[in-house]
């Protein structure tokens, strides 16, 4: 099946600095979303992409969705300690296929 | 507010005896999966209901079985828990089957002793 691999796993950064996590796919994915868990948390939906190139902004968070499909980044400015969680992007299982599969996470600690 | 709601949040069980985990909603939505997420890792999906029709991923060992007996509830069934099922178990609900957004529950972490 599909697979989706995320770097880093882990991200240590000082409050206000920036953060980037990476997902990238062997496959073109029709579309690409991220979710947040916090510590002890379950995940929440932040973003869905669809669209080759497409940008999408929420707050400090900037999400972006390669031209070919493959590659998925988030960044998020200046961070605060409420940044902290785990970040999973998640792309279809397969062509056509329905179910997500899960990048392995990147793991954000803000030291304040 | 609608939404998934598991029970326990919390759950210790022996080696080998049965255990099952409940899930309900509040959003009406079509689609319910189980997924298990241990330690520092990814959520995996274990299966998935549409409606009534029942939707096992190659991979999921045969001692995991679900219920989904009306739209709210989805229950997962643990036959013969072993060391390696502890976990946190998490519900997710989605309106449709497709790559909608996924909504989840808060999970219930399973212990084996």
């Amino acid at each position: 099946g599909q697979q989706v691999m995320q770097i880093p796993q882990y991200q240590h950064v000082q409050e206000g600095e920036d953060f980037t996590t990476y997902c990238n796919s062997s496959t073109t994915l029709s579309n690409i979303q991220w979710y947040k868990q916090r510590p002890g948390g379950h995940p929440v939906f932040l973003i869905q992409l669809v669209k080759s190139g497409e940008v999408k902004k929420q707050k400090r968070l900037t999400f972006q969705f390669g031209e070919a499909k493959k590659n998925s980044s988030l960044h998020i400015t200046a961070t605060q300690t409420t940044d902290v969680g785990t970040y999973f992007c998640a792309g279809p299982s397969g062509a056509g296929s329905y179910q997500l599969t899960f990048g392995k996470g990147t793991k954000l600690s803000v030291i304040p | 507010d609608a939404m998934v709601i598991q029970n326990p949040r919390y759950q210790v069980t022996q080696f080998g005896k049965p255990v099952t985990l409940s899930c309900s909603q509040t959003l009406n939505h079509n689609v319910m999966y189980w997924y298990q997420q241990k330690s520092s890792q990814a959520p995996k999906l274990l299966f998935h209901y549409y409606d009534k029709d029942f939707n096992n991923e190659a991979d999921t060992p045969d001692n995991f079985q679900s219920r989904r007996p009306n739209t709210s509830f989805c229950f997962l069934d643990i036959r013969s828990p072993g060391l390696g099922d502890a976990a946190m178990y998490l519900c997710a609900t989605s309106r449709v089957l497709s790559t909608d957004t996924q909504y989840f529950g808060p999970g219930t972490r399973l212990t084996v002793l």
